[in-house]
């Protein structure tokens, strides 16, 4: 089963707006991560959140975590047309990461 | 570096037939995964290694059989390929450690079983 939900499923902006994605789970988690594909290709990192932390920066993206109400955000700001790609987010148990369903980002230009 | 790599890129079976899919890493990672993703679904774990000879079940292991003989490369088998077996299989890999490492993904393999 899934241990992480997004929302919406899919999002459509124009470029310079900003997006913003959402991920509930089930469990505790040791942390909480954010991933990137591009159509067709693998899965790229794009940051890490751990349970003890409740906000965090790269670039432009910006996530938030909740352990209270199990959710996370991710933020993208500025968006541009190359960052039309689907958005995973992944609880970390131990040795294992499970994956939402994710969210596809569409950046008109 | 080349990362993580997969081959092959692009596969299709009859139903009943047999195959190995492989996976190399050459970041000397010791945890090594395979997960399958289905349409409009995020990536579900099918089996994972800690090691060098070293295997374990994730989410959806049935039909599937792994073997990590080499600590760069990870093998996963379908000795009997369905149709439900028709997805696109990625390898990952990472460091040791606590939980915080983040997994590198190879391009993945995209199967289709008739």
């Amino acid at each position: 089963s899934q241990q992480g939900e997004e929302d919406p499923q899919a999002l459509s902006i124009q470029e310079g707006e900003n997006a913003t994605m959402n991920c509930s789970y089930k469990t505790s988690i040791n942390n909480l991560q954010w991933y990137r594909q591009n159509s067709g290709r693998g899965l790229v990192h794009l940051i890490l959140i751990r349970s003890n932390e409740r906000e965090k920066h790269s670039g432009r993206l910006r996530v938030t975590l909740d352990t209270s109400k199990k959710s996370s955000s991710l933020l993208i700001t500025a968006s541009r047309a190359a960052d039309t790609a689907s958005y995973f987010c992944a609880t970390a148990v131990q040795r294992q990461l499970t994956f939402g369903s994710g969210t596809q980002l569409t950046v008109l230009p | 570096n080349a990362g993580v790599t997969q081959t092959p890129k692009f596969r299709v079976l009859k139903t009943g037939q047999s195959m190995t899919l492989l996976c190399a890493q050459d970041m000397n990672h010791e945890y090594m995964y395979w997960y399958r993703q289905d349409p409009g679904m995020g990536l579900r774990l099918i089996h994972y290694s800690v090691g060098e000879g070293t295997t374990a079940k994730g989410e959806v292991p049935d039909g599937y059989n792994v073997s990590r003989l080499k600590k760069q490369n990870f093998l996963l088998g379908l000795e009997s390929a369905a149709p439900s077996q028709t997805s696109v299989y990625f390898c990952a890999s990472r460091k040791s450690g606590g939980p915080d490492n983040e997994q590198f993904f190879g391009p993945g393999t995209r199967l289709t079983v008739l």
